[in-house]
């Protein structure tokens, strides 16, 4: 298995670009999650998914922030417009089901500069 | 909501020293305790996990002890490699809900 594949690896925007990050978790798993990290805050939850529907959003930051999994192997997390604050490593994991202590797997994260 | 303490937030150790990473939780409901490794540049991997029914788990040089009543756990890394150096997450779960994590140690193991 070649676990959970994001993309880009890195990206360097100008401030009020739109950003959008790929997702492509383990198969089997029906479970998604963003999250982005930084020094200041460490790992926060942004968003997950169960079965490709979204549960529970409340760490998205603000309305510039979205997040879409049109399929069970596929999610994106958009930012519109982006702003240096956004500047942070952005990781997505999945797990075979939230909520039943299943492990979580990371992908190895897209690291954003917003300039 | 949960809400997860770790200490310390950075450690040094010599080689084949024992190490110690403890963290408290809020909510005596959670059932599930997590911790990851993070290499510098790398994604988080999980290294070892305890559940509230259990008091401790040990696989190889790691272990961890989970004391309930007190709403604390802890992670043991004995004799310590310089490849244990990294930064640890511990976290914690209701079960039903997804982990919060505690905001990571940084530990050094000198050579």
């Amino acid at each position: 298995d070649a676990g959970v594949i994001q993309s880009p690896r890195h990206e360097v925007t100008e401030m009020g670009q739109e950003v959008t990050l790929r997702c492509k978790p383990i198969s089997g798993h029906n479970s998604l999650f963003w999250y982005r990290q930084t020094m200041m805050r460490g790992l926060e939850l942004l968003i997950y998914f169960n079965n490709n529907v979204p549960i529970d959003d409340s760490g998205m930051p603000e309305d510039r922030f979205s997040a879409k999994m049109p399929n069970a192997s596929f999610s994106t997390l958009k930012i519109q417009p982006s702003e240096p604050r956004d500047s942070a490593v952005y990781f997505c994991a999945s797990s075979l089901e939230a909520g039943d202590n299943s492990p979580l797997h990371f992908g190895n994260g897209t690291r954003l500069t917003v300039t | 909501g949960e809400n997860v303490e770790q200490h310390p937030s950075t450690l040094s150790v010599q080689e084949g020293d024992s190490a110690v990473i403890k963290c408290t939780y809020s909510d005596s409901a959670s059932n599930y305790f997590p911790w990851y490794k993070q290499e510098l540049g790398k994604r988080p991997q999980l290294i070892i996990d305890i559940r509230s029914n259990v008091g401790e788990k040990k696989d190889q040089r790691i272990a961890v002890t989970l004391n309930k009543t007190a709403k604390h756990f802890s992670l043991h890394i004995t004799e310590t490699q310089p490849e244990d150096s990294a930064v640890y997450f511990c976290a914690a779960s209701l079960g039903y809900s997804t982990l919060t994590f505690g905001k990571g140690t940084m530990l050094l193991v000198s050579p």
